[in-house]
């Protein structure tokens, strides 16, 4: 099973300002099978990136994906107070499927 | 995209069986791989197992003895079995989709189930 790390675990910062989340594979991801997705209060998660930096539909350009092999990173260039939540990795080219323990995002 | 809604009781008595039922809209049940994803009140995601149309199946280790997933193409639904329950398995159940080796790019909106006596 590949256990994926996410670091910080909780990431205080003003709207306007860049978030930088990390996701750490155990073993490498094939195919840069990765995901990100973001969860806020009492709804599903949404997927935001697949392929470690593609982006899902209708999801803005302040959210970029990068990395591969082991070490990834979504990146948040400009807050916005809706980007508030707490986000996820995902790796889906292994089976069991397997999420990070998640970053939350919270404004200082 | 689909839509997804899952359905099934609130709470369970503990030793019980859990049984919850998605159904499929928008799409052809047959285009994707249709799974089952827990997350405890406060905790993370959790992928418990996947069924293709076909009615092959893959499960999470972790849960592979007590979890059945199943498929009925007519009635576009898929649904989940997770026997001999424990307080530990008290979390919100979501169905989600994907496509191959995809990511889950649709969510129901999950619904909680409580075991307790």
């Amino acid at each position: 099973e590949i256990v994926l790390t996410q670091s910080p675990g909780t990431l205080s910062l003003s709207p306007g300002e860049r978030a930088t989340l990390s996701c750490r594979a155990s073993q490498s991801v094939s195919s840069s099978y990765l995901a990100w997705y973001q969860q806020k209060p009492g709804q599903a998660p949404r997927l935001l990136i697949y392929g470690a930096s593609s982006r899902a539909t209708g999801i803005p350009d302040r959210f970029s994906g990068s990395g591969s092999g082991t070490d990834f990173t979504l990146t948040i260039s400009r807050l916005e107070p809706e980007d508030f939540a707490v986000y996820y990795c995902q790796q889906y080219g292994n089976s069991p499927k397997t999420f990070g323990q998640g970053t939350k995002v919270e404004i200082k | 995209q689909v839509q997804l809604q899952e359905s099934g009781p609130g709470l369970v008595k503990p030793s019980e069986t859990l049984s919850l039922t998605c159904s499929v809209s928008g799409g052809s049940i047959s285009s994707y791989y249709w799974s089952w994803i827990r997350q405890p009140p406060g905790k993370g995601l959790e992928w418990i197992g996947y069924i293709f149309y076909s009615g092959s199946t893959k499960y999470n280790p972790s849960l592979k003895s007590r979890v059945t997933i199943s498929v009925d193409t007519s009635k576009k639904q898929f649904s989940l079995k997770l026997s001999s329950v424990t307080a530990a398995d008290t979390a919100v159940y979501y169905c989600a989709s994907q496509r191959g080796d995809s990511p889950f790019d649709s969510w129901g909106q999950g619904t909680l189930v409580t075991v307790s006596s």
